[in-house]
C-alpha cells in the first residue's frame, strides 16, 4: 500500500488563481519532504526540500514565492503554485524519505487554463 | 540536478526476453543506488535498491548490477511481460536525503 499520499491527483484552475498541494506521509514521521515537478516525457526535476518546523530549501530558480512550502507537521507538507499561470502547467510529485528509502505520493497534475 | 530536461530515450523489448536499462550516475561519492518503475500519469515507485559496497542485488525477476569503476548502473528484468511497460528511472543518493534523478529511459513490451 502508498505510504506516501499526494492530495488532489489533478486539479485544473483559472489563471490567476491559488492552487494547494498536500503531501502526507503514512504511518511514519518525515522531517524532510521532497518536491518534484515533471515535463511530459522528462525526468523528475527537484523543486525544493521541505524541513519540519523551518524554511524549505529552494532549488536554483524556483522561485519561492511562487511556489510556497509549508511542513507545519511531521506527516504533512504542502504547495502552494500562487497566481498560477498556464505555464505552471505540470505534473508535481512529493517524496518522502523512510529508512533511506524515498517514497512518492502519486502525483498532482496541475492544469492552468 | 544534472540530468534533467533530457528527453527520454526508449527500449523495446518483445514479451518474455530480458531487459536491461542502463543508467550513468555522476557522483563518485553517491553510496546508494534505487531503480524506480513510473507509469503514465502516476508517481515513481520502488523496484530494486543496491549500496555502493555491493556490486549484484536480485529481487523477484529483477537485478541490479553496479560498476562503481565506470559510475554505471544496469537494471535486468527476465522474462518481461506487458505490465513491465514504464518508464525507469535510476537514482543515486550521497550524504544527504536527496536523491538524483537520472533521465529516465522507457521501456516498450511488444506482444
Amino acid at each position: 500500500g502508498a505510504v506516501v499520499s499526494q492530495h488532489p491527483s489533478w486539479v485544473i484552475c483559472k489563471s490567476g488563481t491559488s492552487v494547494k498541494i498536500e503531501c502526507r506521509s503514512l504511518d511514519f514521521q518525515a522531517t524532510t519532504m521532497f518536491w518534484y515537478r515533471q515535463f511530459p516525457k522528462q525526468s523528475l526535476m527537484l523543486m525544493a526540500t521541505s524541513n519540519e518546523g523551518s524554511k524549505a530549501t529552494y532549488e536554483q530558480g524556483v522561485e519561492k514565492d511562487k511556489f510556497l512550502i509549508n511542513h507545519a507537521s511531521l506527516t504533512l507538507s504542502t504547495l502552494t503554485v500562487t497566481s498560477a499561470h498556464p505555464e505552471d502547467s505540470s505534473f508535481y510529485i512529493c517524496s518522502a524519505p523512510r529508512r533511506q528509502v524515498a517514497f512518492f505520493g502519486q502525483g498532482t497534475r496541475l492544469t492552468v487554463v | 540536478g544534472e540530468n534533467v530536461g533530457l528527453h527520454l530515450p526508449t527500449l523495446s523489448v518483445q514479451e518474455g526476453d530480458n531487459s536491461i536499462i542502463n543508467c550513468a550516475y555522476s557522483n563518485s561519492a553517491s553510496d546508494y543506488f534505487i531503480w524506480y518503475k513510473q507509469e503514465s500519469g502516476k508517481g515513481p515507485q520502488f523496484i530494486i535498491d543496491i549500496r555502493s559496497n555491493m556490486d549484484k542485488r536480485q529481487g523477484q525477476r529483477v537485478t541490479v548490477l553496479l560498476n562503481k569503476t565506470v559510475k554505471h548502473l544496469s537494471l535486468q528484468i527476465a522474462a518481461t511481460q506487458p505490465g513491465d511497460s514504464a518508464v525507469y528511472f535510476c537514482a543515486e543518493k550521497d550524504y544527504g536525503q536527496n536523491f538524483v534523478f537520472g533521465p529516465g529511459t522507457r521501456l516498450s513490451v511488444l506482444p
